[in-house]
């Protein structure tokens, strides 16, 4: 059972356009969130993080939206550049539980980005 | 150089083979880990050590062992590869930032 939902497998948006990337979540202790990035032949890198006390991060062109009663989170990329076509992997902890090492990850939506 | 190194980058191997996968790291970090990557599966956590004596199972330790070698050095085994065991394998080290979890470049893994 996928606790960390990831929707939509890929999304293609235009140069210079909003990207908006989706997830959904089902477990309530999940109380930190973070997104991935990872282009083909190399690791995930984090891209930026929100806590559950927060329903808005941003980090020059990406900012991260939390809805803790939807139980629903967006990564949005504004303006998107083609350098941004990758994998995208949302994440999830409980970090105020034991399991709080545990990153939960999403399947991941593939972004493309055209010029 | 590279802060979290995996060796090989890519393997094949027969079914019933012992394969050792090996990670080393310069960031000092304490927490290390072992992920697979399967096609629209996202990322599940294979082991973890949190120091040189503390090894755990994670979501999906069966036909997997590891060994902490080292505050640097985690490696993984699997004793007998199985073709379910094809996919991309990833290393990670992190301190008691989640958001520092720094993932390896991966080894992409094949069973005949």
């Amino acid at each position: 059972d996928q606790q960390v939902k990831q929707n939509s497998p890929s999304l293609s948006v235009q140069e210079g356009r909003i990207s908006i990337l989706n997830c959904d979540y089902t477990n309530s202790m999940f109380d930190y969130f973070l997104w991935y990035k990872k282009y083909p032949a190399e690791g995930p890198t984090f891209l930026i993080s929100i806590s559950s006390i927060k329903d808005k991060n941003e980090d020059g062109r990406f900012t991260v939206f939390l809805n803790k009663s939807a139980k629903h989170l967006s990564l949005h990329i504004v303006p998107s550049q083609p350098g941004d076509s990758a994998v995208y992997f949302c994440a999830a902890s409980a970090l105020s539980s034991n399991s709080g090492y545990a990153l939960n990850f999403g399947k991941g939506t593939s972004l493309l980005v055209t010029p | 150089d590279a802060d979290v190194t995996q060796t090989p980058r890519n393997r094949i191997t027969k079914t019933g083979k012992r394969i050792m996968l090996e990670c080393s790291q310069t960031k000092g970090h304490d927490r290390m880990y072992w992920y697979r990557q399967d096609p629209g599966l996202g990322l599940r956590l294979i082991y973890y050590s949190f120091d040189v004596k503390d090894i755990n199972k994670g979501e999906i330790s069966d036909g997997y062992s590891v060994s902490r070698q080292a505050q640097a050095k985690f490696s993984l085994s699997l004793e007998s590869a199985i073709p379910n065991q094809t996919a991309l394998y990833f290393c990670a080290t992190s301190d008691l930032d989640p958001a520092s979890r720094f993932f390896g470049p991966g080894t992409r893994l094949t069973v005949l």
